[in-house]
């Protein structure tokens, strides 16, 4: 079956980078695009990033793209994300989820199950 | 960017009984690009409804979306008790994509 497997629990100092990794399998990776969205505690989800696993090419969302970054590595199936200049209101569950098979508008489904980014002093 | 605003924020209710949950968009959904997902504590969302009215895969059929344009909703048509828990509606048919703040439905 479809599925997206996330790395575990961090905890960061402020100031910080932090990585989050997505292993995806059940299906040929390459031809489903990748969102990563956060999840602050009490909040709605917020769209962070997609990169699209065949070309490599990303988008941000404008907030945090001074920030983020996005990558993949074709050969494990693994999309990563990384955020910087890591702050308190970082402090969130990072999910990854899979998107469209072609272009960039597609839902969401299925989701990694999450990983929780702790950012404190 | 488009701002997604539910409501209610919540709904008490029983089980066997009927939720309506609405969306409003700021400004229309493009080729009605819609989702509804339910997020149950400490689990990922999980969707329900994408393009405004087609039930994702195994999704029960008591779970039905429509609207188009900057209204939708979502009608569960008989609460089960895995039903209690928070709703959010998410337009993907336009960058940055947007979740609404979400309607928790509780235990009349």
């Amino acid at each position: 079956q479809v599925q997206l497997v996330q790395s575990g629990a961090e905890v960061k100092k402020p100031g910080a980078s932090v990585k989050v990794s997505c292993k995806a399998s059940g299906y040929t990776f390459t031809y489903y695009y990748i969102h990563w969205v956060r999840q602050a505690p009490g909040q709605a989800p917020e769209w962070m990033a997609i990169i699209n696993p065949s070309g490599g090419t990303t988008s941000y969302a404008q907030r945090l793209q001074d920030r983020v970054t996005v990558t993949r590595d074709t050969s494990t199936s693994t999309v990563h994300m990384e955020l910087s200049s890591l702050r308190s209101e970082d402090t969130a569950v990072y999910y990854c989820a899979r998107g469209a098979s072609t272009g960039t508008t597609g839902w969401f489904d299925p989701w990694g199950q999450g990983t929780l980014v702790t950012v404190s002093s | 960017e488009i701002v997604l605003t539910q409501s209610p924020d919540t709904l008490s209710l029983s089980p066997g009984e009927r939720a309506t949950l609405s969306c409003r968009a700021s400004q229309s959904v493009t080729s009605s690009y819609l989702a509804w997902y339910r997020q149950k504590p400490g689990q990922a969302p999980r969707l329900l409804i994408y393009g405004a009215s087609t039930r994702a895969t195994g999704i029960p059929d008591r779970f039905s979306g429509s609207g188009s344009g900057t209204d939708f909703s979502l009608t569960i048509s008989r609460m089960e008790p895995e039903d209690f828990a928070v709703y959010y509606c998410h337009q993907y048919g336009r960058s940055p994509y947007t979740f609404g703040q979400g309607t928790k439905l509780e235990i009349k």
